[in-house]
């Protein structure tokens, strides 16, 4: 299976609003509601920051957002702050009963 | 408060078995729908999923590792396993036990710390 596609860097002001795309095909992202994203600090674990394409986990900043066109899913960040500097990865269940990662995006904050 | 623990060895040997355990605190193992697995990352590199269990015995692998991969689990000591065979250099990573089911059934809602294994002789 093919690592989904992701930009490999993103960039915004504080205060901005920056999207991340996340492409797949119709066996993953665009044949199922379960893309979930995941945020990476430097040498931690990542963090669980969206579910099921756009539903938020308790305790995670309404800042962040999901959604999923087609193929493509997209995580946006609103008025970003330094603390949302860092690695962000894409997943998806796919049509063989496994998962993908995509191949992450590192957000900057200028 | 659920955690997740790694632990295994840092340092394996070309064309032996990698071996790691994730040692669950919090919530029992075989309670609820949930699916214990592993992912990896590579130095500098980005995440790779490896496979789950659930507790009746289920398993799912990726299918690049499929052939290498064995995940297990022991209800008595609220633990899963990962044993990774034949491994080579491309194996060093540090690798994470998760935990998926709870907030969705397709996401990873708890992560243990990591633990970094290194293929060298």
């Amino acid at each position: 299976q093919s690592a989904l596609t992701q930009p490999a860097s993103v960039s915004g002001s504080p205060g901005q609003s920056i999207t991340i795309s996340c492409t797949g095909t119709s066996s993953d992202v665009g044949g199922y509601n379960y893309v979930s994203w995941y945020q990476q600090h430097p040498g931690k674990a990542p963090k669980l920051m969206i579910y099921e394409v756009s539903n938020r986990p308790s305790g995670v900043s309404n800042r962040f957002s999901g959604s999923k066109s087609g193929n493509t899913a997209s995580l946006t960040i609103s008025g970003l702050q330094a603390e949302d500097e860092a690695d962000y990865y894409c997943s998806s269940y796919t049509s063989s009963n496994t998962y993908v990662f995509g191949t992450g995006t590192k957000v900057t904050v200028l | 408060q659920l955690q997740l623990q790694e632990s295994g060895p840092g340092l394996v040997k070309p064309s032996e078995t990698l071996s790691l355990t994730c040692t669950v605190s919090g919530v029992s193992i075989i309670s609820g729908n949930y699916f214990w697995g592993w992912v990896r990352q590579p130095p500098g590199k980005g995440l790779e999923w490896i496979g789950s269990i659930h507790y009746s015995g289920s398993t799912y692998y990726n299918p690049s590792l499929k052939s290498r991969v064995t995940i297990s689990v022991d209800p008595a000591k609220n633990q899963f396993s990962l044993k990774l065979s034949s491994v080579t250099a491309t194996d060093t990573a540090v690798y994470y036990c998760s935990r998926r089911g709870g907030t969705s059934i397709a996401a990873k809602d708890y992560w243990g710390q990591g633990t970094l294994v290194t293929v060298s002789s």
